[in-house]
């Protein structure tokens, strides 16, 4: 089955610092990806899709300029956190579906950001 | 706008009950509708699509379009079905987009 990744799995940083999580897809190419937000035994919030070769597309209320998506090539897309706050502490991660299988979409094990 | 709703946040049942989770939506048009699992210290995986009209791990779901439902069913609940479930759904022209409920945690006791 295709599998989805995402580095790091676990990330602490400072208050006012800023973060790179990657997510990339192993054995498929993914022109979309979408990034979600989870709170602890809550549900996933669509923050952005990811399109390659063009600008992200976010939802309402997500500040684009605090969490800025670079989707470089087929495979990776990435989530910079800039200047984080303890508030941005969240569970991050990533679907991408199969091109022209919208349908069939596949998650990352998702990132831990702390900000202390 | 697009909702989904599982009015379930915890639901507990015994080994060998029948479980039902429950899932309400509201969307305009004709939806996709989903119910994915995450296993403890795992990742989503997707458990069902209402279009495929499957049975996964005993697992079914059916489309109730008059009442707007799609709840998920398993005669006889086993301990590995305990999990979040999130029931979610996909609208024409997002491309993949999700929108998920809040998600129900099923515990299944021995």
């Amino acid at each position: 089955g295709a599998v989805v990744s995402q580095h790091p799995s676990w990330v602490i940083c400072k208050s006012g610092t800023s973060v790179k999580i990657e997510c990339r897809s192993l054995d498929f190419q993914a022109t979309t990806m979408f990034w979600y937000r989870q709170f602890p035994k809550q549900s996933l919030m669509l923050m952005a899709t990811s399109n390659e070769g063009s600008k992200a597309t976010y939802e309402q209320g997500v500040e684009k300029d605090k969490f800025l998506i670079n989707h470089a090539s087929l495979t990776l897309s990435t989530l910079t956190v800039t200047s984080a706050h303890p508030e941005d502490s969240s569970f991050y991660i990533c679907s991408a579906p199969r091109q022209g299988r919208y349908y069939e979409q596949y998650f990352g094990p998702g990132t831990r950001l702390t900000v202390t | 706008a697009q909702r989904v709703t599982q009015p379930e946040k915890l639901l507990s049942v015994f080994k060998g009950a029948p479980v039902e989770l429950k899932c309400n939506y509201s969307y305009s048009g004709s939806p996709e509708l989903f119910w994915y699992v995450q296993y403890s210290r795992q990742r989503l995986q997707l458990l069902l699509r209402h279009i495929s009209r499957e049975s996964i791990k005993g697992f079914t779901a059916d489309l109730n379009k008059g009442e707007t439902s799609f709840h998920l069913k398993k005669p006889f609940a086993q301990e590995e079905d305990s999990a979040m479930y999130y029931c979610a759904l996909i609208h024409g022209t997002s491309y993949g987009k999700l929108t998920f409920g809040q998600g129900t945690i099923l515990t299944v006791h021995p």
